[in-house]
């Protein structure tokens, strides 16, 4: 049983497009999160939502729109694709105080 | 804010060495302290934790002991083995909605 699942595993785009990523978790947890890892695997807190909430949103450019359709999912859509938006992005989810657990990761690549 | 400092790699071991990788931590209160493990073309997965000072996480062999005096959480295994060549992030959680601030991560090799 996939816990954590993200599609699509590969998004390879070209500058100026607009896409999305999603995200589902089976865990029954209430908190999500977007993570960004750059090409020198650095790893860095993008938004988190809590039932559906908007929690933290850590001064991404508002190109990038997290949208929360039910506590189950979480998605992420990308406008006006740059080149700097190329980095595996990963989804997590988290229960109370217990640890997060990530998905496999989405490549983007931006040309 | 709240940072974490891991050392530089990549780590380069033979197979049944002693591994050790440093971490060290800045923060307000008292953090949550992971390390995670990223084999290649994988997603991340916890590896062990310690939630308060002088806890013990250990999982797989692998060990690091929550120390407040030192603000550490070093990772150590007494006998490496290939398949443990991954990249291995530290990490902490401080805030009241628990978000991950990580360390950049060091890449271990494991040669035979």
């Amino acid at each position: 049983d996939t816990a954590v699942s993200q599609t699509p595993k590969y998004l390879v785009t070209q500058m100026g497009n607009d896409k999305s990523i999603k995200c589902e978790q089976n865990l029954g947890h209430d908190t999500m999160y977007w993570y960004k890892q750059d090409s020198k695997k650095f790893l860095k807190i993008m938004f988190s939502y809590n039932n559906k909430e908007l929690i933290i949103n850590e001064t991404v450019p508002n190109r990038f729109s997290p949208k929360s359709p039910d506590k189950a999912h979480l998605n992420l859509h990308i406008n006006s694709l740059e080149l700097g938006d190329s980095a595996v992005y990963f989804c997590a989810s988290r229960q109370a105080d217990y640890e997060q657990y990530f998905g496999p990761g989405t490549r983007l690549t931006v040309t | 804010g709240d940072s974490v400092t891991q050392m530089e790699g990549p780590v380069t071991l033979s197979e049944e060495a002693f591994l050790t990788i440093n971490c060290t931590y800045t923060a307000t209160g008292y953090p949550s302290l992971f390390w995670y493990v990223q084999y290649p073309g994988e997603g991340l997965q916890l590896l062990l934790k310690a939630t308060k000072a002088d806890d013990k996480g250990s999982n797989k062999g692998f060990e690091a002991t929550y120390r407040k005096e030192t603000t550490s959480f070093h990772l150590e295994k007494g006998s490496v083995q290939v398949s443990d060549s991954a990249v291995y992030f530290c990490a902490l959680s401080s805030s009241g909605f628990q978000k991950l601030v990580f360390g950049t991560g060091t890449r271990l090799l494991v040669s035979p």
